[in-house]
């Protein structure tokens, strides 16, 4: 399977945990994508890399969340002190495009992504 | 970030033709008109593209207004396995975020 990857695929934990998700992307695509999606509602970006470069992020992503992609392949996203309204799920994607410039007419490829459930 | 106005649900017979419509009155110039779906239990994934003239791929047509304030996704013959959320994304010329409203649910019945 060459799609988009995430593990875990659930997660349960305690209000006050830390938590770390994983997202493998399709391997020559250079961007990488997180988003959270909450029952009944689409996606919310949250942020995004070309290869190690965070270029972007939400005002979503609090000082709780930390994303990283050290070597410009996989990435993980990191919850701090997990409270309840953090539980979602929280999506990955994946994305060619040219060095510099956006890709607005490349498709983005989703992972399947981590359910979180905060107790 | 420019907004689109879709239906909250539709339902269609199965073998259908289907059109999903989607408002985007503020849309820009440069904005790109994506549509995504979502299947259950699983992550958005690309249906089509365009910015003014009309597309057509294996999946779907889109067919875009000429002031580009409105669009339409059609499904030429709907299956069970288009039950899904479609979204309507405006994607600007450089950003490479998508903004997600809260798209249609397309209900299909055998």
């Amino acid at each position: 399977d060459t799609g988009v990857s995430q593990d875990p695929r659930h997660k349960i934990t305690k209000r006050g945990q830390n938590v770390t998700f994983r997202c493998d992307p399709i391997s020559e695509h250079n961007r990488l994508y997180w988003y959270r999606q909450t029952l009944g509602q689409g996606p919310e970006f949250l942020t995004y890399f070309q290869n190690e470069a965070q270029l972007e992020k939400s005002r979503l992503l609090s000082d709780r969340f930390s994303a990283e992609r050290p070597k410009g392949s996989f990435s993980t996203l990191e919850i701090q002190r997990t409270e309840q309204g953090d539980s979602a799920m929280y999506l990955c994607a994946s994305s060619s495009g040219t060095s510099g410039r956006s890709s607005s007419y490349n498709e983005q490829f989703f992972g399947p992504g981590t359910r979180l459930t905060v107790l | 970030d420019a907004k689109t106005t879709q239906p909250n649900s539709m339902e269609s017979n199965e073998e259908e033709p289907v059109h999903l419509p989607c408002n985007h009155s503020t849309i820009s110039g440069t904005d790109y008109i994506h549509w995504y779906r979502q299947l259950p239990s699983q992550g958005p994934e690309y249906v089509i593209h365009g910015l003014t003239s009309n597309v057509n791929n294996r999946m779907a047509s889109l067919a875009i207004a000429e002031d580009r304030k409105s669009s339409t996704l059609i499904l030429h013959r709907a299956t069970l396995r288009d039950a899904a959320v479609y979204y309507c994304i405006l994607r600007g010329y450089n950003t490479d975020k998508l903004i997600f409203g809260t798209g249609t649910r397309l209900q299909v019945f055998p």
